[in-house]
């Protein structure tokens, strides 16, 4: 619907388990975000790749490690995850690298629960 | 750093009702924008505000950014059950990131 496609949509994994979320968008943009979003935190900016470089890391714990190896792709490798790190993970794409002169397209989201 | 501060949290209406909510931040915004995310669903664009003073009418919705850029409203005429939903604002100074308040809740009472 957005042009920005998560996969997967559920993910259970324990505290040990090594996993990754992926986001493909298929609008042209620049831009590419991680958000995590929780109860008690909604939408916690984590990671901003702008054409493909890392402009932005909100002290994201080492236990999240992004990837973009391209502009249309940006993926979240996952290990060794805390019980509160459950929450659903967006991914968002924008035109253009001035990064907030443009409306953000989001994914349908990623929930994620750690056990 | 930036914060940007949204109220209420929740706000229940009976359909037909007004709602506004609020969005206020310490330092001057470059541009402010508006999303709603439905129950399930994840944020929508609805607007960006970039003037002092601009208000821009979206059917129901009104958007309204500060004469000081430093505060935004948005406001929904005769509310309808379709309007349920997350409403977030966001800003940013500059050229950094967009800052999301907390957003508000709607609940709409049919």
């Amino acid at each position: 619907e957005t042009g920005v496609t998560q996969t997967p949509r559920h993910l259970v994994m324990g505290m040990t388990n090594k996993k990754s979320l992926k986001c493909e968008q298929h609008l042209g943009h620049n831009a590419m975000y991680w958000y995590k979003q929780s109860a008690k935190k909604p939408l916690e900016l984590m990671f901003v790749y702008s054409l493909e470089e890392r402009v932005e890391n909100n002290s994201v714990p080492s236990r999240f490690s992004p990837e973009c190896p391209n502009s249309s792709h940006l993926f979240l490798h996952l290990h060794t995850l805390q019980p509160e790190d459950s929450a659903l993970y967006l991914c968002a794409s924008s035109q253009g690298i001035r990064l907030a002169a443009y409306e953000q397209y989001f994914g349908p989201g990623t929930r994620l629960t750690v056990t | 750093g930036q914060q940007v501060m949204q109220i209420p949290q929740y706000q229940h209406v009976q359909e037909g009702e007004d709602f506004t909510t609020y969005c206020n931040s310490s330092t001057t915004l470059s541009n402010i924008q508006w999303y709603k995310q439905r129950p399930g669903g994840h944020p929508v664009f609805l607007i960006q505000l970039v003037k002092s003073g601009e208000v821009k009418k979206q059917k129901r919705l009104t958007f309204q950014f500060g004469e000081a850029k430093k505060n935004s409203s948005l406001h929904i005429t005769a509310t309808q059950t379709t309007d349920v939903g997350t409403y977030f604002c966001a800003g940013n100074e500059g050229n950094t990131p967009l800052v999301f308040g907390k957003g508000t809740r709607l609940s709409v009472i049919a």
